[in-house]
């Protein structure tokens, strides 16, 4: 079993701000980290998969870093939008099992 | 193309009482896994299956069993159902295995209450 931990629990922030949270895992035996972005009453979607110690994903206002040496990843949101407020999961993988962290709750106040 | 599709979307059980979740995917995945949500604790695996006819047990397989005689589908059974079985499931499907170089589909998950 993977310890996959995410901080904080929960964020609130202002229509506009920038924000980020962080994902931290196992180092050894890494896989693969990947972010999902979950909305209420919908699934988990898929924003990013990031294999490589120090690769760096973009979609749009969403960013996220990956340092595989150290374990951890940072999910940045620029300038934040009210439909940006969900819940965003990491999961990391010991082979074919994946790990989810408890998620970050976000939500933006317009 | 429908993706990941689970039935039923809810179900109230009897505690003693099985059933079947379903669980198809139309988009040719090899992996198929199953995931239960309890509050506070994130997504938990339950079983998954790396290819037809091959299964394996995740970090919570107790009480619960799984096949996969096609491709597209993973049932999970309830052989007994107790009331710490009531959870949001989760059947999630990944194009391949083993390095996780791909995200997973979710399905829109079943809500089980077991009373």
């Amino acid at each position: 079993i993977l310890n996959v931990e995410q901080s904080p629990q929960s964020l609130h922030v202002q229509e506009g701000d920038s924000t980020n949270f962080t994902c931290s895992f196992p180092s050894s035996n890494f896989y693969a980290l990947h972010w999902y972005r979950w909305e209420t009453a919908k699934s988990p979607e898929a924003l990013f998969v990031m294999t490589l110690n120090g690769d760096e994903k973009k979609k749009g206002r969403i960013s996220a870093t990956l340092n595989t040496k150290e374990g951890y990843s940072y999910l940045y949101i620029k300038g934040s939008q009210p439909e940006d407020s969900a819940t965003y999961l990491c999961a990391s993988n010991t082979g074919n099992q994946f790990y989810f962290g408890t998620g970050t709750s976000l939500t933006v106040i317009p | 193309n429908a993706g990941v599709t689970q039935t039923p979307k809810f179900q109230v059980l009897k505690t003693g009482q099985s059933m079947t979740l379903q669980c198809a995917q139309d988009m040719n995945h090899e992996y198929m896994s199953w995931y239960r949500q309890d509050p506070g604790m994130g997504l938990r695996l339950i079983h998954y299956s790396v290819g037809a006819g091959i299964t394996d047990q995740g970090e919570v397989p107790n009480g619960y069993n799984v096949s996969r005689s096609t491709t597209e589908d993973f049932p999970l059974r309830l052989l007994s159902a107790a009331p710490s079985q009531t959870s949001v499931y989760f059947c999630a499907s990944s194009p391949v295995t083993g390095t996780g170089s791909y995200g997973y589909t979710f399905g829109s998950g079943t809500r089980l209450t077991v009373v």
